[in-house]
């Protein structure tokens, strides 16, 4: 099993350029997230899916759009990319039922926005 | 915006010395408490997931304690080993929604 697939796994954009990150999962799981790494912040919620055909803003939106496409995928879209996103973005899964929302992640996307 | 906060931010302890480290969550709407080790250039991994006041869990070396009345979980981890250097994460995840928010984390580094 692949797991939590991420690509691209670098990414080097100028500003006000847009890019999608893509993530798929192949572990049948209903709930899908967004994070970004910041030093001294941990990870932070972007955006999250609790399940297919929702999608709900985490602690730092702004700036990024989403789209749970299917059960299996779940994109990050920035659309005019900003120094201040410049980050490493990892997408996580989670079976979302009672007691065992364990969170599975991908291997990060690294996003440098010059 | 949830406060989960962890402490301390960092820690430096000798090989053979135990260890543990806080994590405080909102004692409301709680619906469970996580715990992820993350290694350096890797993804974070799962240690625990604690939905019940008074749960204790173990692995190996490392084990979790949760109190939710009070809104905080222990991490201990008995024996430290150089291994076991990782930054720490703890996460609250708030009821019905599978909204999962974290700690900033707790570095530890095990000093041979």
């Amino acid at each position: 099993n692949a797991g939590v697939t991420q690509t691209p796994k670098f990414q080097v954009l100028k500003t006000g350029q847009s890019m999608t990150l893509q993530c798929a999962q192949d572990m049948n799981h209903n709930s899908m997230y967004w994070y970004r790494q910041d030093p001294g912040m941990g990870l932070r919620l972007i955006y999250y899916s609790a399940s297919e055909g929702t999608t709900d803003k985490g602690e730092v939106p702004n700036g990024y759009n989403v789209s749970r496409l299917n059960k299996r995928e779940f994109s990050l879209r920035l659309e005019s990319a900003a120094p201040s996103q410049t980050s490493v973005y990892f997408c996580a899964s989670s079976d979302g039922y009672s007691g065992a929302n364990v969170l599975t992640f991908g291997a990060g996307s690294r996003l440098t926005v010059l | 915006i949830l406060n989960v906060e962890q402490s301390p931010q960092s820690l430096h302890v000798q090989e053979g010395d135990s260890t543990n480290f806080t994590c405080s969550f909102p004692s409301s709407n709680f619906y469970a408490l996580h715990w992820y080790r993350w290694e350096t250039a890797k993804s974070p991994e799962a240690l625990f997931v604690m939905t019940l006041n008074g749960d204790e869990k173990k692995k190996g070396r490392i084990s979790a304690t949760l109190n939710t009345k009070e809104g905080y979980s222990y991490l201990y981890i008995k024996g430290s080993q150089p291994e076991d250097s990782a930054t720490y994460l703890c996460a609250f995840e708030a009821g019905g929604y599978q909204k999962v928010t974290f700690g900033t984390g707790t570095k530890l580094q095990v000093i041979p």
